[in-house]
């Protein structure tokens, strides 16, 4: 199957600082990637959807100048969480979607961690 | 909005059989998938329905009834390490493009 890549898998930093996250689709392009967020033991929330070529769609709640989503090439999408807090706190998770039924595949998380 | 409800937890017997449910309400439906997630890993895979009836995959099989906003997953001769969250997830045409909405998960634990 098709193979998503995110980097970091793990980011502790201190409060007010920025963090950025990379997600890559490695043997396909995607003009799509969707990022979510997920709480210890929750489900994943749909925080925005990143177009290659134009702005980011956010979802309703999301702050789209705290997390900054830039989707530079077919196959790079980045989360930039700008001044994080300790709220901001979370396992990210990219995914993209490919083949049969466009099913997504999703990158390995990131968990930050904000002092 | 969406409304995508799974029960929160579930215990089986290694060997046993196991149906997870999970009921929706949504506009613009567009498919509904299974996903596993172990814990903190990524989700991964496992199926998808989009016309009413019963799609088989091995000891996994999953039912759509569209009328009645209800899937469910079927697990069989469960095994230990199908211990993990199961995820339900609807796909909802909306604004020219498909977008994946999951709902709560149920976090299955398999027993000896």
């Amino acid at each position: 199957g098709a193979v998503v890549s995110q980097h970091p898998s793990r980011v502790i930093c201190k409060s007010g600082t920025s963090v950025k996250i990379e997600c890559r689709s490695l043997d396909f392009q995607a003009t799509t990637m969707f990022w979510y967020r997920q709480f210890p033991k929750k489900s994943l929330m749909l925080m925005a959807t990143s177009n290659e070529g134009s702005k980011a769609t956010y979802e309703q709640g999301v702050e789209k100048d705290k997390f900054l989503i830039n989707h530079a090439s077919l196959t790079l999408s980045t989360l930039t969480v700008t001044s994080a807090h300790p709220e901001d706190s979370s396992f990210y998770i990219c995914s993209a979607p490919q083949g049969e039924y466009e099913k997504l595949f999703f990158g390995s998380g990131t968990q930050l961690s904000v002092l | 909005g969406q409304n995508i409800d799974q029960p929160t937890e579930m215990t089986a017997t290694e060997g046993a059989i196991v149906q997870i449910n999970c009921t929706y309400q949504t506009s613009g439906f567009n498919g509904l998938f299974w996903y596993q997630q172990h814990a903190g890993e990524a989700p991964t895979f496992l199926s998808y329905n989009v016309l009413d009836g019963l799609e088989e995959k091995g000891r996994f099989s999953s039912f759509l009834s569209r009328s009645k906003g209800y899937s469910y997953l079927l697990l069989k001769e469960l095994q230990m390490k199908d211990s993990a969250s199961y995820l339900c997830a609807v796909n909802i045409w909306k604004g020219g493009g498909n977008k994946l909405t999951f709902g709560t998960g149920t976090q299955l634990k398999v027993e000896l």
